[in-house]
């Protein structure tokens, strides 16, 4: 059975300043989603990425595959208080099938 | 935002007694999806519809059932509540790459 780590469990951090997140497998991923899930609702999907080394931005948010495909991390520059939320990898498995990591809380504040 | 909804968004039960969530969409897609999400383990698949009365066990199946009578409606059934499955229960659709999550039901067992 894959697992799928993130870290760090939690996160609070101050308006305006950098952070990064990472989600580690324990085998290699088939492709990689990230998504960011805000209270009382479910996730929402921010990326997927494919190949080992490949790095997708979507505005503050810079998503990097491993070279083995086996990790991934999430930078965000500049937080905003409208970047809390969860954050989870998960493994597509090749098909439709989600296996997701233990997620990130992360909590920006003014 | 997909069509998805699921009801009811609150319940709470008492040991023993049978509980049947409704997840409902109106785009018509042939995938959908019953997640639980708990503290500590993100989102673990329960089961899934691959059309109209096809259905498979994903990874935490034990004490649910499933049902799919038309590509609109997906039904998760507890047959006898336990308060292990006290949990929140996610329904989600696909395309084929993509999963879109309905709001959640937040179900305590007592």
């Amino acid at each position: 059975t894959q697992l799928l780590e993130q870290s760090p469990q939690f996160l609070s951090i101050q308006e305006g300043e950098n952070l990064t997140v990472y989600c580690n497998s324990s085998s290699v991923f088939s492709s990689l989603q990230w998504y960011r899930q805000e209270p009382g609702e479910g996730p929402v999907l921010l990326v997927t990425v494919v190949t080992g080394g490949e790095v997708k931005k979507l505005k503050r948010l810079t998503f990097q595959f491993g070279d083995a495909r086996k990790d991934s991390s999430l930078h965000i520059t500049a937080a905003q208080t409208g970047d809390t939320g969860l954050y989870l990898c998960a493994d597509t498995g090749g098909g439709n099938k989600l296996t997701f990591g233990t997620g990130t809380q992360l909590k920006v504040e003014l | 935002d997909a069509g998805i909804t699921q009801s009811p968004r609150h319940k709470v039960t008492e040991t023993g007694t049978p509980v049947t969530l409704r997840c409902h969409q109106t785009e018509n897609h042939r995938y959908m999806y019953w997640y639980r999400q708990d503290p500590g383990h993100g989102l673990r698949l329960i089961h899934y519809s691959y059309g109209v009365k096809d259905t498979d066990k994903g990874e935490v199946s034990d004490g649910y059932s499933v049902s799919r009578s038309k590509t609109e409606d997906f039904l998760l059934t507890l047959e006898s509540a336990t308060s292990s499955q006290t949990s929140v229960y996610f329904c989600a659709i696909s395309d084929l790459d993509t999963q879109y999550f309905g709001p959640g039901t937040r179900l305590t067992v007592l």
